[in-house]
């Protein structure tokens, strides 16, 4: 049972670069989120989509591009990474419609160093 | 200010004695609420949600969610060395999707 597959689990990166994190899930979740967890600031919402298709931005959009073309894809694109863009990211997915269930299921994370 | 505020810590206990860990939201309209633990390196996983005012027990933890005040708790009784770890407060504001807000965590240990 795989879950949430993340790639790569590691990478340094320079600056200007662009770079895409792979996230797949095998469990058919209809949710599918990108957070990024920095010391001292907990998980921050980069982007989600609720349905394959559908794409919505989440605290800290700004420098990253999602798109959701099929329901087990979910890549997240930095277009031109900046330093302040070093920190692990985290993919989740979640099988639920409305606002009021789902538990979040996640990827073991990938750790981005930009210099 | 973040949608979602928690007390960072850490948060200290003896073994055997009860960790109470708090969390507060600002947006009125959400209606779901999670609990996860973190391992240092590892991803969150989750302990317990609750969708409704009052208490929820799920054996050594309990959630308490008071909507009119925007709080939410988790209470871990008989604290063990084993629940050493960041416990994640997590919120559900709905609206025209899910959206899962979290806040900063609060780091535990349990000092045997």
């Amino acid at each position: 049972i795989a879950g949430i597959t993340q790639a790569p689990t590691s990478q340094i990166l320079a600056a200007g670069r662009r770079m895409t994190l792979r996230c797949t899930q095998d469990m058919r979740h209809n949710a599918m989120y990108w957070y990024r967890q920095d010391l001292g600031l907990g998980l921050r919402l980069i982007h989600y989509s609720n349905t394959a298709g559908t794409t919505g931005k989440g605290e800290v959009p700004d420098g990253y591009s999602v798109s959701r073309a099929n329901t087990d894809d979910f890549p997240l694109t930095l277009a031109s990474a900046v330093p302040s863009q070093t920190s692990v990211y985290f993919c989740a997915s979640s099988d639920s419609w409305g606002g009021d269930t789902g538990e979040l299921f996640f990827g073991e994370g990938s750790r981005l160093t930009v210099l | 200010q973040k949608e979602v505020e928690q007390n960072s810590g850490p948060l200290s206990v003896p073994e055997g004695a009860i960790a109470s860990l708090n969390c507060t939201y600002s947006d009125r309209g959400s209606q779901s609420f999670f609990w996860y633990r973190q391992y240092s390196g590892k991803s969150p996983e989750l302990i317990m949600f609750i969708y409704s005012n009052g208490d929820k027990e799920d054996g050594r933890f309990t959630a308490q969610l008071n909507k009119a005040s925007q709080y939410v708790s988790l209470l871990i009784r008989d604290s063990q060395p084993s629940d050493s770890a960041t416990y994640l407060c997590a919120v559900n504001i709905g609206g025209t999707g899910n959206q899962f807000y979290f806040g900063t965590g609060t780091s535990l240990t349990v000092i045997p």
